[in-house]
């Protein structure tokens, strides 16, 4: 069974930083592109980053070019982004996503991340 | 990288069908035949309805469909029950090797 846990989200100061987690299992994790997706509160899903499978090809959203970093430990079946400058408008609940040929297939049950304004 | 525009709610009565649109550009939906739904009740994660425009995954019910026509993409749930209620979204694969998703629709049985 394909499970994908979040961790690290939490209450951060305007131009902080946070670094978010993937703990992934059931599958093989070093085999598949990554994502994290997000949601902000009341809101619509936003897609935020991918990278591939062997951390090659890397992808981001406008919206958190140059603060956001993706990146994987496929040693750990980890995956991690690392959020600085954080906004207001970056608070949501974000989630780490499988890709399986060209879809995004299995989701995590997030984790909140709030910057107050 | 708006978007993908999507009508805000869509209802209907037990029993009956409807459909959902998903309208992008020829960057996105138009371009590709990687279009997916995703249906997230309250509180829930998003679960994967429909994948590559039509292909159903296993255990998902034959009575999601979905189709292209240019640069709109349809998502059409026939025989409506009550825990079809739910906000469905749709996402595509994009030009720039990212992915999009729609505004969202709200499915009402009424």
């Amino acid at each position: 069974e394909v499970q994908l846990v979040e961790s690290g989200g939490g209450l951060v100061k305007p131009g902080g930083s946070l670094r978010l987690s993937c703990a992934a299992s059931g599958f093989t994790f070093s085999s598949y592109s990554m994502n994290w997706v997000r949601q902000a509160p009341g809101k619509g899903l936003e897609w935020v980053s991918s990278i591939s499978s062997s951390g090659s090809y890397i992808y981001y959203a406008d919206s958190v070019k140059g603060r956001f970093t993706i990146s994987r430990d496929n040693a750990k079946n980890s995956l991690y982004l690392q959020m600085s400058s954080l906004r207001a408008e970056d608070t949501a609940m974000y989630y780490c996503a499988r890709e399986a040929s060209v879809t995004i297939d299995y989701w995590g049950q997030g984790t909140l991340a709030t910057v107050p304004s | 990288q708006s978007a993908l525009t999507q009508p805000a709610s869509v209802s209907g009565s037990p029993g009956q069908s409807i459909t959902i649109s998903c309208t992008g550009a020829s960057s996105d939906v138009g371009g590709y035949n990687y279009v997916s739904w995703y249906q997230q009740h309250p509180g829930k994660t998003p679960k994967l309805m429909i994948y590559d425009v039509s292909s159903r995954p296993s255990g998902v019910s034959n009575r999601f469909s979905g189709s292209k026509s240019g640069n709109t993409a349809s998502l059409t749930i026939s025989g409506l029950q009550a825990e079809d209620e739910a906000d469905y979204y749709c996402s595509s694969y994009t030009s720039s090797n990212t992915y999009v998703f729609g505004t969202g629709t709200k499915v009402t049985v009424l």
